[in-house]
């Protein structure tokens, strides 16, 4: 058990939904990573937070968006949705931003649009 | 960018064989370089990593070294057990180019090992 939590385990939404993933990060770990884990795309880095301040941004698209809350628990918010977003969304955490500092993985959200 | 690239596989071996999973890697900076593996139906777990050159990461019967004149860091295992069958991710982090210099980890496709006994 890495300490990362991921709420729902599983998703299943029609196409132009909008949901919400959830992510609790490890006890005293300020930073939260998002990634979407597909079979053709591989691990994707989304978006990365740091104690609810945004610090580094992959590709994510602008349908989906993300934000830290005070008590440092992250949401992905995916929109408009497309049977091309399906996949494995993970969140990471880690404790702080540095380079070198491990991320601890969730067991990850599927989702499935259909 | 940076960019990690590593042998997709997959890998098939048996029991007890030798394991070398290449990995290597672009960076701009002057990257951590980590191994990250996939059991089925589970979230990554860090194998192992390496901050500077000449580093060795080592977890589990698994080693890697980081290699900077050949920008490498290929996983190693002497002998293999069915249970390490997973998927296997090399990854780099580097210090993000853009907005506020968070830490930009970049992930390999991943490497697929099967071990049969």
């Amino acid at each position: 058990d890495s300490g990362v939590t991921q709420t729902p385990k599983h998703l299943i939404t029609a196409t132009g939904q909008r949901v919400t993933l959830r992510c609790s990060p490890r006890s005293g770990d300020l930073s939260v990573y998002w990634y979407q884990q597909s079979l053709d795309q591989g691990l994707q880095f989304l978006i990365q937070y740091y104690n609810g301040e945004e610090r580094a941004k992959g590709n994510i698209l602008e349908r989906f968006s993300a934000q830290q809350f005070p008590d440092l628990h992250s949401e992905l918010n995916l929109s408009s949705l497309e049977l091309g977003d399906s996949a494995l969304y993970f969140c990471a955490s880690s404790v702080d931003v540095r380079t070198g500092t491990e991320a601890f993985f969730g067991q990850g959200t599927r989702l499935t649009v259909v | 960018g940076d960019s990690v690239t590593q042998m997709e596989g997959p890998v098939t071996l048996s029991e007890e064989a030798f394991l070398t999973i290449n990995c290597t890697y672009t960076a701009t900076g002057y990257p951590s370089l980590f191994w990250y593996v996939q059991y089925p139906g589970e979230g990554l777990q860090l194998l192992l990593k390496a901050t500077k050159a000449d580093d060795k990461g080592s977890n589990k019967g698994f080693e890697a070294t980081y290699r900077k004149e050949t920008t490498s860091f290929h996983l190693e295992k002497g002998s293999v057990q069915v249970s390490d069958s997973a998927v296997y991710f090399c990854a780099l982090s580097d210090r993000g180019l853009q907005g506020n210099y968070g830490q930009n980890f970049v992930f390999g496709p991943g490497t697929r090992l099967s071990v049969l006994p």
